[in-house]
């Protein structure tokens, strides 16, 4: 079946800027994960969904960054007044519980000028 | 909050020697070790996983061995081979939420 799935595969925006980055899980995966991945860096968490359940927030670097899932299935990563600081490729993963194997998408490359 | 520390950073290995990539956490809560591979410009891919309730695992040319007691974790990769250079990454999951990543082994297989 389909993968996850993530758009834009690249963002070039200017400093100050919003940008929106979007996530398509598995079909059928309740949980979905947000992680931050810096040039020649490791994964970095930064939330996490899981069902109905209010998001684990704690790894979101500033009040910036916000996420939201709407229906159990989409997600979006917003980032407000981005920060060249905040270049990074942007990944998405699910899995069909809380405590199972993460798949991973293809990451959002963002590059803020 | 759980800490993973990956060493070496960068290994070079002959084809069809072996590599061994090494991982350290803190979190004695940690009860899952996965293992990804990626490669350039790609997504992580799970190549391995070990459960805290297991001491090693190996599938065909791969092995992970987990010691509990002094929570580190290891990937053993036998008769390496080209298609093997990459980046690897191994990471901890304290409960059953997000997981914890190492900063990742660039892997490199001379023929």
């Amino acid at each position: 079946g389909a993968g996850v799935s993530q758009s834009p595969s690249n963002k070039v925006t200017e400093k100050g800027k919003d940008v929106e980055l979007r996530c398509d899980p598995i079909s059928g995966h309740t949980a979905l994960y947000w992680y931050r991945q810096s040039l020649g860096q490791g994964l970095e968490f930064l939330i996490y969904f899981q069902g109905n359940s209010a998001p684990d927030k704690s790894g979101l670097p500033s009040d910036r960054f916000s996420a939201e899932r709407t229906g159990g299935s989409v997600s979006t990563l917003t980032i407000q007044r981005t920060q060249q600081e905040d270049s990074a490729v942007y990944l998405c993963a699910s899995s069909q519980g809380g405590g199972e194997t993460q798949y991973f998408g293809p990451g959002t490359r963002l590059l803020v000028l | 909050g759980e800490n993973v520390e990956q060493h070496p950073s960068t290994l070079s290995v002959q084809e069809g020697d072996s590599a061994v990539i090494k991982c350290t956490y803190s979190d004695s809560a940690s009860n899952y070790f996965p293992w990804y591979k990626q490669e350039l410009g790609k997504r992580p891919q799970l190549i391995i996983d070990i459960r805290s309730n297991v001491g090693e695992k190996k599938d065909q040319r791969i092995a992970v061995t987990l010691n509990k007691t002094a929570k580190h974790f290891s990937l053993h990769i036998t008769e390496t081979q080209p298609e093997d250079s990459a980046v690897y990454f191994c990471a901890a999951r304290p409960g059953a939420n997000n997981l914890f990543f190492g900063t990742g082994t660039r892997l490199t297989v001379i023929p």
